[in-house]
């Protein structure tokens, strides 16, 4: 099936400093990715939609200042977290999907950050 | 609002016995609907899709959708403790995926 990459798998930042994760689609192109974030125990909360040559859509109450989202190409996604403080630490995943029947829609492997 | 309900559980069952998952959707255009599992601090992965109204099997696992109902079941048959995780329904409504919050399903051996 298809492969979605994530990088890093986990990061470790201070407070205050910027962290940027990647997300890449590895076989197919991905015209829409999507970045979701997880608490502990919480379900995924999508964050936004990444779309390839556009300005992303965030849902409400993210910030989009904070959440840079960025897809440069068909196959890559980037997520930076601005001036990340320690309640951003979660983990976050991106996804993406091929089109056709089932729209099956694959993760990444994950990144866990933790801002100290 | 599009809501996604699971019963959180956990359900247990014993090995070789029949899982039965249960999810409900409120949004009736929803096209897809997906069930992953997510092992603990891992990312989740995609068991099955199904996006027509009746059962879809693929070895140990049957997905059963009622678009009338806005239901949708995951059936896994002679469970063995490997499966213990959490299970994600997911409701693609041309947009994005929306998730429930999980079941969590222990296999005692």
């Amino acid at each position: 099936g298809a492969v979605v990459s994530q990088h890093p798998s986990w990061v470790i930042c201070k407070s205050g400093t910027s962290v940027k994760i990647e997300c890449r689609s590895l076989d197919f192109q991905a015209t829409t990715m999507f970045w979701y974030r997880q608490f502990p125990k919480q379900s995924l909360m999508l964050m936004a939609t990444s779309n390839e040559g556009s300005k992303a859509t965030y849902e409400q109450g993210v910030e989009k200042d904070k959440f840079l989202i960025n897809h440069a190409s068909l196959t890559l996604s980037t997520l930076t977290v601005t001036s990340a403080h320690p309640e951003d630490s979660s983990f976050y995943i991106c996804s993406a999907g091929e089109t056709g029947t089932g729209n099956t829609i694959y993760f990444g492997e994950g990144s866990w950050l933790t801002v100290v | 609002q599009k809501e996604v309900e699971q019963n959180s559980g956990p359900l247990s069952v014993p090995e070789g016995a029949i899982a039965s998952l249960n999810c409900t959707y409120s949004d009736r255009g929803s096209q897809s609907f997906f069930w992953y599992r997510q092992y603990s601090g891992k990312s989740p992965e995609l068991i099955m899709f199904i996006y027509s109204n009746g059962d879809k099997e693929d070895g140990r696992f049957t997905a059963q959708l009622n678009k009338a109902s806005q239901y949708v079941s995951l059936l896994i048959r002679d469970s063995q403790p490997s499966d213990s995780a959490t299970y994600l329904c997911a409701v693609f409504s041309g947009y994005a995926l929306n998730f429930g919050k999980g079941t969590s399903l222990l296999v005692t051996p």
